[in-house]
């Protein structure tokens, strides 16, 4: 089956150290997303790539950082997670930025200890 | 502040219970609308989604959700709920040719068997 594929289900991560949360998608879809989703909260977008193009939110803190390498793997970087940044992470995908409908990941949750 | 707003956070029904969860808007001018819900453990699922068109939408597995443009509300139903509905729902809009998709803060279900 085609979907969304986020690796790994669960990380736990020290105060300041780097982390990388990675997505791949077999769906070919051309935009991919990063949602941030703390508990109890509205999940909110980071950031997107429209294939190669990368979209950051206004508000996204400079702390996260996103690779898209190709089409299939997008990457997650969080160079000095601090105990705020602890959350669920949701990423999804869209055929295209025109499509509305979007596919998700079951999301990689982020402890920082 | 533009926003989606899903006014009952926990909600608990015993089966063959009717449920109508409330989802409400601020946005102006042409929307898209959607429910996702994310069954315990699992990814966000599109349950419905609205463009255009007849306003009470059909969705899987039973629901449906009617479109009030006057009241700015996209309230999601099902006339007889099972235990397997126990899960978190979330409301979503997307302004017209926007690329977000804006989430309200969920609602949890549970539904006894």
């Amino acid at each position: 089956d085609a979907m969304v594929i986020q690796n790994p289900r669960y990380q736990v991560t020290q105060f300041g150290k780097p982390v990388t949360l990675s997505c791949s998608q077999t769906l070919n879809h051309n935009v991919m997303y990063w949602y941030q989703q703390k508990s109890s909260q509205a999940p909110k977008l980071l950031f997107h790539y429209y294939d190669k193009d990368f979209n950051n939110e206004a508000d996204t803190p400079d702390n996260f950082q996103s690779r898209r390498p190709n089409t299939s793997f997008c990457f997650l970087d969080i160079r000095s997670p601090g105990l705020g940044d602890a959350a669920m992470y949701l990423c999804a995908t869209s055929r295209d930025l025109g499509i509305r409908e979007q596919y998700f990941g079951p999301g990689t949750r982020l402890t920082v200890t | 502040a533009q926003s989606v707003s899903q006014h009952n956070h926990h909600v608990i029904l015993s089966e063959a219970a009717s449920l109508e969860l409330g989802c409400n808007y601020s946005y102006g001018g042409t929307v898209n609308l959607f429910w996702y819900v994310q069954y315990p453990g699992q990814h966000l699922q599109l349950l419905l989604k609205y463009f255009s068109g007849d306003p009470l939408v059909k969705g899987i597995k039973g629901f449906e959700a009617e479109f009030i443009k006057s009241k700015f509300s996209f309230n999601l139903r099902k006339p007889s709920v099972q235990w397997s509905d126990t899960a978190e729902y979330f409301c979503a809009v997307n302004k017209d040719s926007s690329y977000k998709l804006i989430f309200g803060s969920g609602t949890r279900l549970l539904v006894r068997p």
